[in-house]
């Protein structure tokens, strides 16, 4: 079975500052991804970034990175110059490539942006 | 517009009464899953669909239906709600394993 799990329930954090999110996973599967989602207060589930286990180098997009350390089994995602609408609820899911087609999430990081 | 449609996006019903909620997509892609958002539980699958007419059951099926008779469209059925299924439901769908899945902008349901 799979797991994920993200320790940190809350962050504040100030603004133009760098944050990390922390995320670690638990599967027995060679073969899976990693995936990140923003969701604001208004409720939507926004895709961020992806990772695949077997790709080489961490994933950007934009503003954010994906720190994977795959003997550690985390995936931890990087917000580089935290904006104030970087606040929302965070949360690091997985997919194993073979068998059932489920997101596995973690419980979330509630990320507060301070002016 | 690439997208995933559900509605409704808000629906208070009373314990008993059918309902569906609708979930359809236009990026002809062939997974499509429902998910159940619950505070500090995070998000759990309800059921998924690998494409027209093949279902399955995910983490908590009890209590849901599903149908995919078309590959756009992928409905949830509440035979008998309870209040124990008030929840924020998404629809969502992707293309492959491997790539992100898009989700529709949820339904807030509420079982009186």
């Amino acid at each position: 079975a799979q797991k994920i799990t993200q320790t940190q329930p809350g962050m504040f954090v100030q603004e133009k500052e760098a944050v990390t999110l922390d995320c670690t996973y638990d599967t027995s599967d060679p073969s899976y991804g990693l995936f990140w989602y923003k969701q604001p207060s208004s409720g939507e589930m926004i895709f961020l970034i992806y990772q695949g286990s077997y790709d080489q180098q961490n994933a950007t997009e934009g503003r954010y990175s994906l720190n994977f350390q795959k003997a550690r089994k985390s995936a931890n995602l990087v917000i580089s110059a935290s904006q104030l609408g970087d606040s929302a609820m965070y949360f690091c899911a997985m997919r194993v490539i073979q068998g059932a087609q489920k997101l596995v999430f973690g419980q979330g990081t509630r990320l507060t942006i301070n002016p | 517009e690439a997208q995933v449609t559900q509605n409704p996006r808000y629906l208070i019903t009373v314990t008993g009464k059918k309902l569906t909620v609708t979930c359809s997509q236009n990026m002809n892609h062939e997974y499509m899953s429902w998910y159940r958002q619950d505070p500090g539980l995070g998000l759990r699958q309800i059921y998924y669909s690998m494409n027209v007419e093949v279902t399955d059951k995910g983490d908590v099926p009890e209590g849901y239906k599903v149908s995919r008779k078309e590959k756009r469209n992928f409905p949830l059925i509440l035979e008998s709600p309870s209040p124990n299924q008030t929840s924020l439901y998404f629809c969502a769908s992707s293309l492959a394993a491997n790539t992100e899945a898009f989700f529709g902008q949820g339904t807030r349901l509420t079982v009186v």
